[in-house]
């Protein structure tokens, strides 16, 4: 049995530029939850896809999207980077559009310059 | 609105005392609570969650927590603190079925 992997591990790139960052689910999960921890801060929720529909939304504007696949790994799409953005981004697998049992994934290091 | 605080940012024990790490939430009805733990470089590892019936629940690496109603409270205690257990730990609590809050950590330093 994997676990939730993510790519990639780090990644810079230029205010206004564009991003994808993917995670792979734990074998078996059909349920993949983003985040976004900043430096020193807890988790915050941005969306969370089930069976490739979105499943909530936390607080983040229109320009953090995401997709999930038919094997349901995921993808989060981040348009118009801001410095704010750099962060550390986290996504957690779980059953059937649950949260109760999350796995996490180790996280994508996003620096914006 | 629904949140989650940790009122420690930072705590140092010396190994083989015992560990309280506080966390408070604020909901109007029993939330679902979570306890999770970040080591440097991770992802978070749940420790131990809380979703009905005996308010004393035991997670992994001998760590319980409880909660407590009254005092909105849902603390993490460990009897005996390893040199490993160094890491931020985190409370969460569960919104909806698909929004976990999570408090801003507690960086635990574990002193030899």
């Amino acid at each position: 049995e994997t676990g939730v992997t993510q790519s990639p591990t780090h990644l810079i790139k230029t205010r206004g530029q564009q991003v994808t960052l993917r995670c792979s689910s734990q074998s078996g999960h059909n349920t993949v939850s983003w985040y976004q921890q900043a430096l020193g801060q807890g988790p915050q929720f941005i969306f969370q896809y089930y069976r490739e529909e979105e499943n909530g939304r936390g607080n983040f504007p229109p320009r953090f999207s995401g997709l999930q696949f038919p094997n349901y790994s995921s993808e989060l799409n981040v348009n118009a980077l801001e410095l704010d953005d750099s962060a550390l981004y986290l996504c957690a697998s779980s059953l059937d559009g649950s949260s109760y049992e999350q796995y996490f994934g180790p996280g994508t290091r996003l620096t914006v310059t | 609105a629904q949140s989650v605080t940790q009122p420690d940012i930072h705590i140092t024990v010396s190994e083989g005392a015992s560990l309280e790490l506080r966390c408070n939430y604020s909901y109007g009805a029993t939330p679902y609570l979570f306890w999770y733990v970040q080591s440097p470089g991770q992802g978070l590892q749940l420790l131990l969650k809380y979703f009905s019936g005996d308010t004393l629940v035991q997670g992994i690496k001998g760590f319980e927590a409880e909660f407590k109603r009254s005092q909105s409270s849902f603390n993490l205690r460990k009897p005996s603190v390893h040199w490993s257990d160094a890491a931020e730990y985190f409370c969460a609590s569960r919104y909806n079925n698909n929004d976990m809050r999570f408090g801003a950590g507690t960086r635990l330093t574990v002193k030899p």
